[in-house]
This record gives structure tokens, C-alpha cells and sequence, in this order.
């Protein structure tokens, strides 16, 4: 079974500029989270869907940050402009379902290391 | 509110001996609890959860946790360390009661020495 594609995986941007990523959920999987994980931090989460709509993103810094699963597959994360604090490891996870007690369990990507100067 | 606290930043043990890595957590309801592992430049990857019952939970690679409710604790455990267990690792909870987002720790970084 293949796991969760990421790409890219190293991204280095400078200050104002903007970036998008691209995650690829396991095949069946309804449930997308993207997470950012500053250093030496637990991963946040900023953005959750069920299918192609959003069921959190509370923590999403709407102002800059967007997603969005169209189709109910494939999903980007959009940064713009971006600012120093940005910088992050962004990790992309799915899920096979609606959360509850054997849908819970997250399988999650390599992730894509951003560097903003 | 619900949160998650992993007091040590970094624990070291001797390869052979048990290794316990501890994680306390704050739910207003049920909980349910996660560990999960981060090699390097890899994502996490699910060791083992508790959802109910049976306090002792099995999970992958010969780690298991013991949920203690009156502690508010789910300590990650093995009864012998391997060179390979060095990793980051991370534990998590959500309230099975209410429609929470997941929570995770700060982290904990296990060396295993030879």
C-alpha cells in the first residue's frame, strides 16, 4: 500500500514570496490534515477536511495561509505572503474516516521542510 | 480545553535496559491516546493507541502503554531498549466526547546507547 506523497520535500523562500504544497492521501482515505511542526515542537494542526470540505481550520492563519482537496483527493497548502515564522515542517496526514476509535489513526508524509529567509 | 505534556525533552538509556517515556494529558472527557514516532527526515509513523479497556496497550515494534486514569498518564514503555529505538517521539490525545481536533506533545527525544 503506497503512503502519503508529499512534494516538494525542501523548499527555501525568501520573505513576501509565496509557495504551495501538494499532498496525496492513501487511496480510500476520506480524512486529510495538514500540520505545521516548528522546531522542537508537536505538530499543529491547521487544516482538516472530510472528503473535499473542511471540518477545522481554526488554526489556520487565514490572512495568509489557504488549502484546498479538490475532488476529495489530492490537496494544496498555499502560503502568501510568507513570513519568517513560517518555517516549518509541513506534514500532510490522512485517515480513513470521520474521527472515531478505528478511523482515528493518522498515516502521515514525509513532510516538506520550509525555509523562509 | 485539552492538552498534552511530555516532561522530558530528551531520555538516554542503555541498550538492554527497559525505557519508559512519559506523557500526561488533560481532557475535560474520555480521552483517547496516541504515540506516535518521527525518524529523522521521515513523517510520523502510529505505534499504539488506547481507545478503552484493557489498561495495557500492545503496539508496533515491542512498545506498549499503560493508561492510568487516576494519574491522567499514558507512559510509553519497552522492556529492552534497541539502538534502532532512537528516535523523536510523540504523544497525543483527543476527547472522545466532543468533536476535538488532536493534540500533540512537544516531543521526546530517546537515545538508546550501545
Amino acid at each position: 500500500e503506497a503512503g502519503v506523497a508529499q512534494s516538494p520535500r525542501y523548499k527555501i523562500i525568501e520573505k513576501r514570496q509565496s509557495v504551495a504544497f501538494w499532498c496525496n492521501p492513501i487511496s480510500g482515505h476520506a480524512t486529510l490534515y495538514w500540520y505545521q511542526q516548528i522546531l522542537g515542537q508537536g505538530p499543529k494542526l491547521l487544516i482538516q477536511f472530510q472528503n473535499n470540505g473542511v471540518v477545522d481550520d481554526s488554526q489556520l492563519p487565514k490572512d495568509r495561509f489557504s488549502a484546498e482537496r479538490l475532488k476529495g483527493v489530492d490537496s494544496t497548502l498555499k502560503i502568501q505572503p510568507a513570513k519568517l515564522e513560517d518555517s516549518a515542517v509541513y506534514l500532510c496526514a490522512s485517515s480513513w474516516g470521520p474521527q472515531g476509535p478505528f478511523t482515528d489513526t493518522q498515516y502521515f508524509g514525509p513532510g516538506t521542510r520550509l525555509t523562509v529567509l | 480545553a485539552q492538552s498534552v505534556a511530555q516532561p522530558e525533552d530528551q531520555v538516554n538509556v542503555a541498550e538492554g535496559n527497559p525505557l519508559t517515556v512519559k506523557c500526561t494529558y488533560s481532557v475535560s472527557g474520555n480521552p483517547y491516546l496516541f504515540w506516535y514516532v518521527q525518524y529523522p527526515n521521515r513523517g510520523l509513523q502510529f505505534l499504539l493507541k488506547y481507545i478503552t479497556g484493557d489498561n495495557l496497550v500492545k503496539g508496533s515494534y515491542g512498545f506498549e502503554a499503560e493508561f492510568n486514569k487516576s494519574q491522567t498518564s499514558f507512559h510509553l514503555k519497552k522492556p529492552s531498549a534497541l539502538v534502532s529505538d532512537s528516535a523523536l517521539y510523540f504523544c497525543a490525545v483527543r476527547n472522545q466526547d466532543r468533536d476535538d481536533k488532536i493534540i500533540f506533545g512537544k516531543g521526546t527525544r530517546l537515545h538508546i546507547l550501545p
